[in-house]
């Protein structure tokens, strides 16, 4: 069975913190692992990595991906209140399913 | 920027009654999905859809379900007979190409089956 699994699954920081956001997954016919920002509804694109090794940056949000180890992580440097959202992780399984994780709950207090 | 429009936001329906949630993909995109979210649980993949068809479904998406494109710019999902667990946030979702895209997602429509 698929599996992508976030941690921690809660994170409360504060402002100016670095923070690291975990993702393992087992899925069969892996092709791409992606990174959405959910903070009231609709997820918001962040990354999206097919290579191993090969560092994503947006501003303070970076991502890589370890095809051996399966696993991706998501940092984000000199938090703000901002970033305060639900992180979640998913995975294109074969040609267009994803398939998502619980998330993490980032919380950022000034 | 181009964006996902879905509606009604939200919407309250009657245990057995049918709802019919309505989405607007990108204009170019080619390829549409439905997932769910149920409060406090994962997102879930429910279908995708690509040449007005049904190009992959989930064990979720069973008869009660189906989908259509009925003119060129909408994409609609129909529960039929809904239940109490159909309780959600439904996520309508579109990307261009298959397998090398992100997939862009609206806003949702959350519905509350009584």
């Amino acid at each position: 069975e698929d599996k992508v699994v976030q941690s921690p699954l809660s994170l409360v920081v504060h402002e100016g913190d670095t923070v690291t956001l975990n993702c393992s997954y087992e899925v069969t016919n892996f092709r791409s692992l992606l990174w959405y920002k959910q903070e009231k509804k609709a997820p918001t694109f962040l990354f999206m990595l097919t290579s191993s090794g090969i560092e994503k940056k947006s501003g303070r949000l970076s991502s890589i991906l370890d095809k051996k180890e399966l696993f991706s992580i998501l940092n984000i440097t000199a938090t703000q209140t901002g970033d305060s959202a639900i992180y979640l992780c998913a995975v294109r399984r074969g040609a267009q399913k994803l398939v998502f994780g619980q998330g993490t709950r980032l919380t950022i207090n000034p | 920027e181009p964006e996902v429009t879905q509606t009604p936001s939200h919407q309250v329906t009657q245990m057995g009654q049918e709802v019919i949630l309505r989405c607007v993909p990108i204009s170019n995109h080619l390829y549409f999905y439905w997932y769910r979210q149920i409060l406090g649980q994962k997102v879930e993949f429910l279908v995708s859809f690509y040449n007005n068809e049904i190009s992959e479904k989930s064990e979720i998406f069973d008869d009660q379900f189906s989908v259509e494109r009925p003119d060129g710019s909408n994409f609609t999902l129909k529960i039929r007979s809904t239940k109490l667990e159909d309780s959600a946030m439904y996520f309508c979702a579109s990307s261009d190409r298959d397998k090398g895209t992100e997939a862009f997602f609206g806003q949702g429509t959350r519905l509350t089956v009584v």
